[in-house]
């Protein structure tokens, strides 16, 4: 079966241009996570969605970051404005269980950014 | 979640044994130690994990001390498409005890792994 898609896989925006990044996650899965990784390091939460319920979103840097996924499905991370350091790769990862559990997230390809 | 200690980089010869060390010194009764693997240009991929007994599936085992201080990940046969970086994280097992805090995971920079020819 299909696993987490996400697109574009590659973006180069110019410094201050909005961006807009796909989660396709896999069918039925209820939880949702994004994931922000710098070149050289590990990913780092985001935000959580459980079903089209925002419930964590700590680990958004700014409030130029936006996520949503209104119909429980697909996501979308929308950076306003962006700057040289939202240059990084933005994981997606889906799991079928509610809360997510550490074992069963499965992860998609990344959407590398880049931002001149 | 308890932090965790891992050497940055580590080779191996194809067909060895790859041991992957890992230090949670302050890891606490009720934390599970998890490992991930991410090849290059790929998302993150779950491989194992454990409480206080040794555990073994078909990608590796996990060695976990006494004292459950460190744990090891072992690779039996590495093959050069175990070439990785291997992510060894701590945290509560099972659903999250906060509703709203959901499994997320608290990577480290993890082992860069080679495997050599």
């Amino acid at each position: 079966g299909a696993g987490v898609s996400q697109s574009p896989r590659y973006k180069v925006a110019k410094r201050g241009q909005d961006v807009a990044l796909r989660c396709d996650p896999i069918s039925g899965h209820v939880s949702l996570f994004w994931y922000q990784q710098a070149l050289g390091q590990g990913p780092e939460f985001l935000t959580y969605f459980q079903n089209e319920a925002q419930l964590d979103k700590s680990g958004l840097p700014s409030d130029r970051f936006f996520a949503e996924r209104p119909e429980g499905s697909v996501s979308t991370l929308k950076i306003q404005r962006t700057q040289q350091e939202d240059s990084a790769v933005y994981l997606c990862a889906s799991s079928y269980q509610a809360g997510g559990g550490p074992k069963t997230q499965y992860f998609g390809p990344g959407t590398r950014l880049l931002v001149l | 979640d308890a932090k965790t200690t891992q050497p940055p980089s580590m080779d191996c010869a194809e067909g060895r044994a790859a041991n992957l060390p890992c230090n949670h010194s302050t890891i606490s009764g009720n934390e599970y130690v998890y490992w991930y693997r991410q090849i290059h240009s790929q998302g993150p991929q779950y491989i194992i994990h454990g409480l206080k007994n040794n555990e073994t599936n078909e990608m590796a085992s996990l060695i976990i001390t006494e004292d459950r201080k460190s744990s090891t990940l072992i690779l039996p046969h590495a093959t050069l498409r175990d070439t990785a970086v291997y992510y060894c994280i701590v945290r509560v097992g099972g659903p999250p005890l906060i509703y709203n805090q959901g499994g997320k995971l608290i990577f480290g920079q993890g082992t860069e792994l080679s495997v050599k020819p």
